[in-house]
């Protein structure tokens, strides 16, 4: 079947910029999760929504950071004035209702000039 | 805090040239650690999860163990093809709820050469 689809797949965007990447999860997951990976570091959490439960925002690094999940299903993760350090790939994964594995999409890669 | 540890780095092998891939992890109580493959420019991608210390798994190629401390990815005459980075990371079970984060290691770079 299909797996996380995310897009763009790459964005170049302007420092003070606002972005938006989206995330479509594989069909029937309940379980969403966002995680950034930086050159040379380990994915970081993010943030991770479960049903129509609040969010876990634990992981956003900074209140420019929000992310949104409409229906259940597509998940939007928005950057508000993009700084260079936001640069980095944006990883989508989803899952199941157990919170067991975890299917990762093909990222977007973003870059702030 | 969670934390793990992948060694080495990187790793270069010949074709044929059988190898083990090392995870060190420091967790409060394991609930699962996961060994995912990514490839330049694409998403990590799920190979195994272990749950309990003296499990393995296998799936072609790739033998993965388990301990109460390490976790160890075998490769057994590795071809150009398993060629990637191969990602370790665990889940912890949390008092307050949170068990499904994922602690991530940075990772082992395999290059295996024709």
């Amino acid at each position: 079947g299909a797996g996380v689809s995310q897009s763009p797949s790459n964005k170049v965007t302007e420092k003070g910029k606002d972005v938006e990447l989206r995330c479509d999860p594989i069909s029937g997951h309940t379980a969403l999760y966002w995680y950034r990976q930086s050159l040379g570091q380990g994915l970081e959490f993010l943030i991770y929504f479960q049903g129509n439960s609040a969010p876990d925002k634990s992981g956003l690094p900074s209140d420019r950071f929000s992310a949104e999940r409409t229906g259940g299903s597509v998940s939007t993760l928005t950057i508000q004035r993009t700084q260079q350090e936001d640069s980095a790939v944006y990883l989508c994964a989803s899952g199941g209702a157990f919170q067991e594995t975890q299917y990762f999409g093909p990222g977007t890669r973003l870059l702030v000039l | 805090e969670d934390q793990v540890t992948q060694s080495p780095e990187a790793l270069r092998l010949q074709e044929g040239e059988s190898s083990s891939l090392n995870c060190s992890y420091t967790v409060s109580g394991l609930r699962g650690l996961f060994w995912y493959r990514q490839d330049p420019g694409k998403g990590p991608e799920f190979l195994f999860t272990l749950y309990s210390a003296g499990e393995e798994k296998e799936k072609e190629r790739l033998k993965a163990t388990l301990t109460k401390k390490e976790s160890f990815l075998h490769i057994t005459a590795p071809k150009p093809e398993d060629s990637a980075t191969y990602l370790c990371a665990v889940q912890a079970w949390s008092s307050g709820g949170s068990n499904y984060k994922l602690t991530f290691g940075k990772g082992t770079l395999l290059t295996v050469n024709p």
